[in-house]
């Protein structure tokens, strides 16, 4: 079955440290893949995409993602944390079962200390 | 401005009775989704629709309903089937395509008193 599994309900990094949260999919079609992120009762952004044409993305506030088919992963990382980047992260994948249905992990909650 | 809007953002609901909340996008998008979120369970995919007068039933369809009388609406109603309506609920749309983006609304959240 296709899915998405976030490790760790929660990270927490000191502000400056690296950002990396874990998300690994199954699929038995090549699979595009999504990091969304989510502020307290606010609805979900997109962070970035990842459709094949390259294995590692970049998306908006300085975070990227790799695409990792050996490992089925799709980790997003960032080099320096900032107490703004506090909200939770959902990986997503998209399914086509006769419509574009979309999977979602989780979720991890970054929690960032000064 | 493009988006999708909920409304109200906070919703009471007594117990026996029905409400409805509401999803509009002027994003010209066809496809058109509702998602439940519960802490610790992601987002669960209630209803969805393709196309105008057209819907189908997500993962967790039981005790919710929907229309989809107008492109640019895709109200959902709560109903008293629903025995755990507490949660948060977030309207997408997407244009189509596998690797096509999802856009959410602000969310409504649902409580039961």
């Amino acid at each position: 079955a296709q899915s998405v599994t976030q490790l760790g309900s929660h990270v927490s990094v000191s502000e400056g440290a690296l950002v990396l949260l874990r998300c690994n999919y199954s699929s038995s079609v090549p699979p595009y893949l999504f990091w969304y992120v989510q502020y307290p009762n606010q609805g979900l952004q997109l962070l970035l995409k990842y459709t094949s044409a390259a294995t590692l993305v970049k998306g908006i506030n300085g975070f990227e993602a790799e695409f990792k088919k050996s490992e089925t992963s799709f980790h997003l990382t960032k080099p320096s944390a900032h107490m703004s980047d506090a909200a939770e992260y959902f990986c997503a994948m998209t399914m086509n079962t006769g419509f574009q249905k979309l999977v979602f992990g989780t979720g991890t909650r970054l929690l960032v200390s000064p | 401005d493009g988006g999708i809007t909920q409304s109200p953002k906070y919703l009471f609901r007594k117990e026996g009775q029905n409400v409805t909340l509401s999803c509009e996008q002027n994003l010209n998008h066809d496809a058109m989704y509702w998602y439940r979120q519960d802490p610790g369970q992601g987002l669960r995919l209630i209803y969805y629709s393709q196309i105008v007068n057209d819907f189908q039933k997500g993962d967790i369809a039981e005790g919710y309903s929907v229309s989809r009388e107008k492109k640019e609406s895709f109200p959902l109603t709560v109903t008293s089937a629903q025995k755990n309506p507490t949660a948060f609920y977030l309207c997408a749309s997407s244009a189509p395509g596998l690797n096509t983006e999802a856009f959410f609304g602000q969310g409504t959240r649902l409580t039961v008193v």
